[in-house]
């Protein structure tokens, strides 16, 4: 049974702070990671896929991958409140094999 | 926006009724893959057809079936609709070994 943890918060930052999104997978030999926000209501919008182990920056968003340890996470810099969402961590085998979610985790940026 | 488009939006049946969802996928893409996320939780793989032929399965009983067409299009039946059956409805499009992107969903009522 593959499995993706994630805690589900809330995580309250203030308005400029990092916020830092953690995962964890149980499928060793999963080969592509993915971070998805979904707004309530809307459906999820990606944000970064991640293949290797170390850091991927983009923007304000760095996700870093950890494969030996089996660990995925997100850091949002300069945290805005319209990042407010669920961020989604999702794994799969390759490149389109199914996606195995996590439940989410809701971060909440307080202006 | 990602170029999928689904619908209808929303929709409400009672039980023990039948519902049919589409889904176009993006252009250039021939994967579909479908998944239903129930409030709260992540997004659960239903199945994924790639070039009008199912490609995978997720835990889902044999009353929900789908389709693909020449144009990559999809459908998604579910017959003898349940109370748990009330979620939103994700279709996400892609090309073989690329990432997945997602429609707005439907969301499905069942009273």
């Amino acid at each position: 049974q593959k499995e993706v943890e994630q805690n589900s918060g809330p995580l309250s930052v203030p308005e400029g702070a990092i916020a830092s999104l953690n995962c964890t997978y149980s499928d060793r030999v999963s080969q592509s990671f993915f971070w998805y926000r979904q707004y309530s209501g809307k459906s999820p919008e990606l944000i970064m896929s991640i293949y290797s182990n170390g850091d991927k920056e983009d923007g304000r968003f760095t996700a870093q991958l950890n494969k030996a340890s089996q660990y995925v996470s997100l850091l949002i810099r300069d945290s805005q409140p319209s990042d407010s969402a669920t961020y989604l961590c999702a794994v799969s085998y390759s490149g389109n094999t199914p996606l195995v979610f996590g439940k989410g985790t809701r971060l909440s940026v307080i202006a | 926006e990602t170029g999928v488009t689904q619908s209808p939006t929303h929709l409400i049946k009672t039980r023990g009724q039948q519902v049919t969802l589409r889904c176009s996928s993006q252009s250039g893409h021939n994967t579909v893959s479908w998944y239903q996320q129930a409030l709260g939780q992540g997004p659960q793989f239903i199945f994924q057809y790639y070039r009008e032929e199912e490609n995978g399965r997720g835990n889902f009983p044999p009353r929900f079936s789908g389709l693909q067409f020449p144009n990559y299009s999809s459908e998604l039946n579910v017959n003898a609709l349940e109370l748990d059956d009330s979620a939103l409805y994700l279709c996400a499009s892609s090309s073989l070994g690329n990432i997945q992107y997602f429609g707005a969903g439907t969301r499905l009522s069942v009273l």
